[in-house]
């Protein structure tokens, strides 16, 4: 049973490129989180995703960021436009549903890196 | 959503015992403690999560003190793989909450 999986491990986009980060949950699982990890700091909320729905993005950039859970395939994290200040670990997390005891399974994140 | 306040940093022996506190005075009565950790280079997982009595898995042990203003994870003998950044949080279960808020954590480093 293959965990969460995130996809590329490490990337590497220079300035004004864009950055497309994927992620599949776990079998089953139909609730997708992402968080970004600044070094040296805490996970950051970014977005709740369930398929084809966004239902919490209150912790997105309000711009060049925007994320998707399309019905068929995995989730998309799309950053336009990378700046240096978008280089951070993005980790990504699945879990079957909120009820009390759904924790949730991250994968090991993708590194982005903008030069 | 309440908040957790945890040691920046512990030591602790291979193979002896750690104690891991948080403090947690403003938690509501719905609010659960979860605990996840992360390791170098990898993402968050789940350790253990309570309510109000004491629980135990195979990784670790949560110890919730009667008024549930602070709670000790307790790693029985720690092992070199146990370094990581240990994360106490709060999540309420009632009210939908899906979020998890992280804070900074518990840097522990483990000595052979």
């Amino acid at each position: 049973n293959a965990g969460v999986m995130q996809n590329p491990r490490h990337l590497v986009r220079r300035r004004g490129q864009e950055a497309r980060l994927r992620c599949s949950p776990m079998k089953g699982h139909s609730h997708v989180y992402w968080y970004r990890q600044l070094p040296e700091e805490g996970l950051k909320f970014m977005v709740y995703l369930q398929k084809e729905n966004i239902i919490d993005e209150s912790g997105m950039p309000k711009e060049r960021f925007s994320a998707e859970f399309p019905k068929e395939g995995p989730s998309i994290l799309r950053i336009q436009q990378v700046v240096r200040g978008d280089s951070a670990a993005y980790f990504c997390a699945s879990s079957p549903g909120t009820g009390w005891d759904y924790g949730y399974t991250f994968g090991s994140g993708t590194r982005l890196t903008v030069v | 959503d309440a908040k957790t306040t945890q040691p920046n940093s512990m030591e602790s022996n291979e193979e002896e015992p750690v104690h891991l506190p948080c403090n947690h005075s403003t938690i509501s009565g719905t609010d659960y403690i979860h605990w996840y950790r992360q390791l170098p280079s990898q993402g968050p997982e789940y350790v253990i999560h309570g309510l109000t009595s004491n629980v135990n898995n195979r990784m670790a042990s949560l110890a919730i003190a009667e008024d549930r203003k602070s709670s000790t994870l307790i790693l029985h003998r720690a092992t070199l793989r146990d370094a990581a950044v240990y994360y106490c949080i709060l999540r309420d279960h009632t009210s939908g909450t899906y979020k998890y808020i992280f804070g900074t954590g518990t840097r522990l480093k483990v000595l052979a």
